[in-house]
């Protein structure tokens, strides 16, 4: 199965700061990858899909890049809301598989 | 209103049953392929299983294959996963999602929780 790593595990950024994730597929997807967003104690929620579509109603410091091998979700101006563990995930072929997650916490 | 509840999990014994439900309301259920995702507590997700619009398809993840059935009714706008030979590695939080057009999970269940133990 093709594997998914985030990086970094987890972060700190203080309010307004641009925050990156990666996200590297171990072979190529083309461009077959979402990342969702999972608020403590919530179910996860779809922020970006085909790598770089903004899902309606996120707002738009939200923003995925990104093809191949190699993906960024980043936020371009952290607010407090934003506290939540990050997932990519790829949907080219069967199974279906997640990122282990990137938690983002203020500084 | 437009959402997916879950239902059915628990503590069972290894080796037990469990069938789990989840209810759709507010879309048109029988338009849109269907997921059971899991997630175990304070880690990651994984998706689980999958199944076509009109039932007649259905995916698994290998660790599950011969032990879990997903299945759906729409009529009842429901989906089910019956989990049989459940083992601890079993134990997660349950979440049946909405598979979109463009294959991503686009709703979700507020998750239920099975707990697999002596």
């Amino acid at each position: 199965d093709i594997q998914m790593t985030q990086s970094p595990s987890s972060l700190s950024a203080s309010v307004g700061d641009r925050v990156t994730i990666t996200c590297q597929a171990s072979q190529d997807i083309s461009n077959y990858l979402n990342w969702y967003q999972q608020k403590p104690g919530k179910a996860p929620k779809l922020l970006i899909y085909d790598a770089s579509n903004l899902e309606t109603g996120v707002p738009s410091r939200f923003s995925g890049s990104g093809s191949g091998t190699d993906f960024t979700l980043t936020i371009s101006s952290l607010q407090p809301e934003d506290i939540a563990t990050y997932y990519c995930q790829r949907y080219d072929n069967l199974p279906w598989t997640f990122g282990q997650g990137t938690k983002v916490e203020i500084k | 209103e437009v959402q997916l509840v879950e239902s059915g999990g628990g503590l069972v014994q290894p080796g037990g049953s469990l069938r789990l439900s989840c209810a759709a309301s507010g879309f048109t259920f029988s338009s849109y392929w269907m997921s059971w995702v899991r997630q175990v507590p304070v880690k990651g997700l994984e998706w689980v299983a999958n199944i076509k619009k009109d039932g007649s398809e259905k995916y698994y993840v290998d660790s599950v294959k011969g032990r879990f059935t997903i299945s759906r009714d729409n009529v009842k706008n429901s989906l089910y996963l019956q989990m049989n030979g459940l083992r601890g590695e079993d134990t997660a939080v349950y979440y049946c999602a909405r598979v979109d057009r463009v294959w991503a999970f686009d709703m979700w269940g507020q998750g239920t929780m099975v707990t697999v133990s002596s």
